[in-house]
């Protein structure tokens, strides 16, 4: 990722394993959520959204988990491959607006 | 391929030049964005624009030029950068606010 000089925080899952991966956002406003993934050299790629009237959405093997009484959200992935390496970020949108703010990330290794 | 196309890919400049950067989208989107990607911050929103016009004015220094002629193509006039003006610069695009932003591989941009 581009993330290079923060400090990630860093997961390290076996593959074939379920990764979790947390995020503590900060805007009790905020009303809709994104989880992006960026690989080395590349742009942010879109996974998964969810908004505030929902707390759990599924897509293909990622599951997005919402909890806005401790304002907490997470990215499951099931049975981890080695694609799924990169640096994973939430993304929160306040009062329905176009601004997005991004979390710092985390970066994902998995284990062949 | 994200549908969002940045140019140039890498650009090397010193304080006293002037170059663009250009994005374009092929999604059909109203709203079109720039962020700043550095090593020790998260992703900062720079610009908004919805329809050719700027709706987000974020604190970003004046050497910094957007410009939105149409709603499928952004540019990001540069001149008299500062060497921590150096990053990743990434455009990204929307239908409307409080959607799914799809981001291109960005511009590496460096400070001489």
């Amino acid at each position: 990722g581009e993330s290079v000089g923060l400090h990630l925080p860093t997961l390290s899952v076996q593959e074939g394993d379920n990764s979790i991966i947390n995020c503590a956002y900060s805007n009790s406003a905020s009303d809709y959520f994104i989880w992006y993934k960026q690989e080395s050299g590349k742009g942010p790629q879109f996974i998964i959204d969810i908004r505030s009237n929902m707390d759990k959405r599924q897509g293909q093997r990622v599951t997005v988990l919402l909890n806005k009484t401790v304002k907490h959200l997470s990215l499951q992935i099931a049975a981890t491959q080695p694609g799924d390496s990169a640096v994973y970020f939430c993304a929160e949108t306040p009062d329905s607006s176009y601004k997005l703010i991004f979390g710092s990330g985390t970066r994902l290794l998995v284990r062949p | 391929e994200t549908g969002v196309t940045q140019t140039p890919r890498h650009l090397v400049m010193g304080m006293t030049n002037k170059k663009s950067l250009k994005c374009e989208q092929h999604l059909g989107h109203n709203a079109m964005y720039w962020y700043k990607q550095s090593a020790k911050k998260p992703l900062e929103l720079m610009f908004v624009y919805s329809l050719e016009e700027r709706v987000e004015n974020n604190s970003v220094p004046s050497r910094f030029s957007p410009e939105c002629p149409n709603s499928s193509h952004l540019f990001l006039h540069l001149h008299t950068l500062q060497p921590e003006d150096s990053a990743l610069y990434l455009c990204a695009s929307s239908q409307d606010e409080n959607q799914p932003q799809h981001f291109g591989d960005g511009t590496r941009l460096s400070i001489l």
